[in-house]
């Protein structure tokens, strides 16, 4: 198996750009998913296949990749982004997953 | 629209057992790979179980010979029965689905507390 690593916090402004980048040698073969997750509720896919993002999420959610690191981009984040971002991808029969960072916007 | 229900978390004594149930809607169980994936309070996520044509089923080596995964097609709910709890066992549990298109699909969770 692999490791994801994943910076444990990130901070913007409203409006700002906020950008979380997810490393590991596993991505270079694997597709990557990120999920937000707010206290209480359940995890929500933002982007999956490393830059597919899911019907209902807002554009401003968008995903990228190159090589063994991945990266989700919030452009002109919300308060209401702010949440816990965990990347994760497939390895062989499981899954890995990332540390998790702390996305405040304030 | 796809929803995933956990159910059967609570507290129970070191060695005990303990099945949780996720009641699936929207798609088919069968057909998709379905996982159950737990995060301990204040830590991170660990991958626990995946079953996926009916009968594949792999297990995390902390969980291996201990715990369970299984689907009931009748009634499109995905299991996951435990056996030997440990305290290191206590976490919210979450099943997932991964659909077709790699598009995961995520449960509400339910907590398992392992304490005498």
């Amino acid at each position: 198996s692999y490791e994801l690593t994943q910076p444990s916090s990130v901070s913007v402004s409203p409006g700002q750009t906020a950008t979380i980048t997810c490393s590991g040698d596993g991505l270079a073969k694997k597709y990557a998913r990120w999920f937000q997750q707010k206290p209480g509720q359940a995890p929500v896919v933002v982007i999956y296949k490393d830059s597919e993002r899911p019907s209902g999420i807002p554009e401003r959610f968008s995903g990228s990749s190159s090589g063994t690191t991945v990266t989700l981009t919030i452009s002109g984040a919300q308060v209401e982004d702010e949440a816990d971002y965990y990347c994760y991808s497939a390895a062989d029969n499981n899954w890995v997953f990332g540390g998790g960072t702390k996305l405040t916007v304030l | 629209e796809v929803q995933l229900v956990e159910s059967g978390g609570g507290l129970i004594q070191p060695g005990g057992s303990l099945r949780l149930s996720c009641a699936a809607s929207g798609f088919i169980v069968s057909s998709n790979y379905m996982s159950w994936v737990r995060q301990a309070p204040g830590k991170g996520l660990e991958w626990v179980s995946v079953i996926y044509s009916g009968d594949s089923t792999y297990y995390a080596d902390s969980v291996k010979g201990r715990f369970t995964i299984s689907s009931d097609n009748s009634k499109n709910t995905l299991y996951l029965q435990m056996n030997s709890l440990r305290a290191e066992d206590t976490a919210v549990y979450y099943c997932a689905a991964t659909t077709v298109t790699l598009l995961d699909y995520w449960g509400q969770g339910t907590l398992v507390t392992v304490s005498s």
